[in-house]
């Protein structure tokens, strides 16, 4: 399974637009990337994923480095709910890549207000 | 239901004993996923059902543990011979095809004493 590294913990401020790096030197031609986070007390959810360009949604904005090593998640304007630990996945599209999501410790963001 | 279901929310048992924990998929879903996430740490695959099939238990950690899906829709993870380091939260997954956005359930939390 592709590897991921992300840095353990971040702060930001309420209203104030976060960015989560994520490191991923030996992604593969046809993986993904995809972002979960947990809320404390729930099950993951899906937050956004790409491939090669970046990705807008309701929620956030995938930014992917030209060379697909490295990905930023943005969070343009942090609110006290976004609190949550992000996890950076890899995930194959090829028949022989990994149907499942990979999870690592990801990094754990705290919004002060 | 809107959403994945698993039920116990909690679920405290001897060591030793029997437990079998329930999930309910998003209707029409025909991939499903088991994980279990111990505090502090990222959830951790244990099997993955395409359809009625396990397409990957590799994450299973032993002989103690099974899982089935009948029908297709709902599964059942069941663990046998209890030991306290099976205490985790155990999280299932449901996603509409193979590689598609997972949608997670509350989780079940299992305590062994």
């Amino acid at each position: 399974d592709a590897k991921t590294t992300q840095p353990n913990s971040m702060e930001s401020n309420e209203e104030e637009p976060v960015h989560l790096p994520c490191n991923h030197s030996t992604i593969s031609g046809t993986d993904y990337i995809h972002w979960y986070r947990q809320l404390p007390s729930q099950g993951p959810e899906y937050v956004i994923h790409g491939l090669t360009s970046n990705v807008n949604n309701r929620m956030a904005s995938l930014a992917i480095a030209e060379d697909r090593k490295s990905s930023t998640l943005i969070l343009h304007r942090a609110t006290l709910r976004d609190a949550a630990v992000y996890y950076c996945i890899l995930r194959g599209l090829t028949q022989g890549g990994s149907e499942k999501l990979v999870f690592g410790k990801g990094t754990k963001l705290t919004v002060n207000p | 239901g809107a959403g994945v279901s698993q039920t116990p929310s909690n679920k405290v048992t001897e060591k030793g004993k029997y437990v079998e924990l329930r999930c309910d998929p998003i209707s029409g879903h025909t991939a499903l996923y088991w994980y279990r996430q111990s505090l502090g740490q990222g959830p951790e695959f244990l099997i993955y059902f395409q359809g009625t099939g396990a397409a990957d238990d590799s994450g299973l950690p032993n002989d103690r543990f099974f899982a089935v899906r009948p029908e297709g829709s709902v599964s059942t993870l069941k663990i046998q011979r209890t030991e306290r380091g099976d205490s985790a939260v155990y999280l299932c997954a449901s996603s509409l095809y193979s590689r598609g956005e997972a949608f997670f359930g509350q989780g079940t939390r299992l305590t062994v004493v």
